[in-house]
């Protein structure tokens, strides 16, 4: 069963600066299946990228994804006071077939 | 526009079941698969399991023993049944549908806090 470790736990930011998540897989994971959510206090999570860089619909192009293996990130280029919130990222492994989820990333305001 | 709106008891007592039905409107349920995910307060997202159309289904395996998922098309609904609940099930359950053709999760319903306690 894979394990996925986000870092760091906690990233306190300014708006308008960039955002580097990171998120580490116990073992090497297929891209296709490599996933980001965003979660605003109260709020249900959102889909921001699937197949490690695919943007969901209606998603801004400064959100962006990237990684191979074992190492993924999640980059947000220019922060807007919306983007803070908790990140999570998930991945589908077939055997057995499950998902699991990052224990998230904080992402607040400095 | 695809919908889901989970529903069931807020309170379920220590040894009992958790019942919850998600309707799903705007689509078929017919169309994909359908997961259920839960959060615990304060805490990360843990994935339950999923159903497809056919009636397939895979659970998280730290889960399986206590997990049902069922479907109902002529409600167009997706329910959950967790037994043997203790506080540690205590959680906002999601429902979800997945991405069409990948492997992630689209559409989600608000969530429903569920709490065991006697």
């Amino acid at each position: 069963e894979i394990v996925l470790t986000q870092s760091p736990g906690t990233l306190s930011l300014s708006p308008g600066e960039r955002a580097t998540l990171s998120c580490r897989a116990s073992q090497s994971v297929s891209s296709n299946y490599l996933a980001w959510y965003q979660q605003r206090p109260g709020q249900t999570p959102r889909l921001l990228i699937y197949g490690v860089s695919s943007r969901a619909t209606g998603i801004p192009d400064r959100f962006s994804g990237s990684g191979s293996g074992t190492d993924f990130t999640l980059t947000i280029s220019r922060l807007e006071p919306e983007d803070f919130a908790v990140y999570y990222c998930q991945h589908y492994g077939p055997s057995p077939p499950m998902y699991t989820f990052g224990q998230g990333t904080k992402l607040e305001i400095k | 526009q695809v919908q889901l709106q989970e529903s069931g008891p807020g309170l379920v007592k220590p040894s009992g079941t958790l019942s919850l039905t998600c309707a799903v409107s705007g689509e078929s349920i017919t169309s994909d698969w359908w997961s259920w995910v839960r959060q615990p307060p304060g805490k990360g997202l843990e994935w339950i399991g999923e159903i497809y159309h056919s009636g397939n289904t895979n659970y998280n395996p730290s889960l399986k023993s206590r997990v049902t998922l069922s479907l109902d098309k002529s409600q167009n609904q997706v329910s959950l049944k967790l037994s043997s609940v203790t506080a540690a099930d205590t959680a906002v359950y999601f429902c979800a549908r997945h991405c069409i053709g990948h492997r992630c999760h689209y559409y989600w319903g608000q969530g429903t806090l569920v709490t065991v306690s006697s």
